[in-house]
């Protein structure tokens, strides 16, 4: 059981320059998630999945895209690269029948120049 | 502006001593209040949640405080040890769970 994997580890674009950030889950769950973590502002959610074929906007969705793949993956896209999306991006995924506990991925980590 | 307020930023807590860390909410939907523990290099892990129909949860040395008409909640940890040294956050969130409001985070050093 890998649990929730991210791909890559570490990026780093140019702005302008796109991207697409890869989670899994092996964990059979329905609901997805993408936050971003930057120092003194904890984690703040971009994007949900509560079900395969189904996405909402989080609390900062702006220059960001999400594809719910199928149940297992959920990707997030950068089109058009900005400094200020440097950040650490963590995916996570839960189920109702586990108490809603949320479990992440270790991260990604990105820096645009 | 942030929807969670946590205090504070960081905390120094010798080996076998409390920790407190404190968060602060406006929005009454919230039910669902969890801490996270994050260590460096790692995605955060679930430690300890609590619904507001309980005011206390222990798990461990881990306790949830919590108060629902000052709408605050807070983390003990009760004889602190080094390997807690982490950054904690405190996180809220409707029914449904699907839109998470964390905490600006708490680094924790726990010295030897």
């Amino acid at each position: 059981n890998a649990g929730v994997t991210q791909t890559p580890k570490f990026q780093v674009l140019k702005t302008g320059q796109s991207m697409t950030l890869q989670c899994a889950q092996d964990m059979n769950h329905n609901s997805m998630y993408w936050y971003r973590q930057d120092p003194g502002m904890g984690l703040r959610l971009i994007y949900y999945s509560a079900s395969e074929g189904t996405t909402d906007k989080g609390e900062v969705p702006n220059g960001y895209n999400v594809s719910r793949l199928n149940k297992r993956e959920f990707s997030l896209r950068l089109e058009s690269a900005a400094p200020s999306q440097t950040s650490v991006y963590f995916c996570a995924s839960s189920e109702a029948t586990d108490g809603y506990e949320q479990y992440f991925g270790p991260g990604t980590r990105l820096t645009v120049t | 502006q942030q929807q969670v307020k946590q205090s504070p930023q960081s905390l120094i807590v010798q080996k076998g001593g409390i920790s407190i860390i404190n968060c602060a909410y406006e929005n009454t939907a919230f039910d669902y209040f969890p801490w996270y523990q994050q260590f460096p290099g790692k995605g955060p892990a679930l430690l300890i949640a609590i619904r507001p129909d309980v005011s206390e949860k222990k798990e461990g040395r881990f306790t949830i405080s919590f108060n629902k008409s000052a709408k605050q909640f807070s983390l003990h940890i009760m004889d602190s040890q080094p390997g807690d040294s982490a950054t904690y956050f405190c996180a809220a969130s409707p029914n449904n769970n699907n839109d998470m409001r964390f905490g600006a985070g708490t680094r924790l050093t726990v010295k030897p």
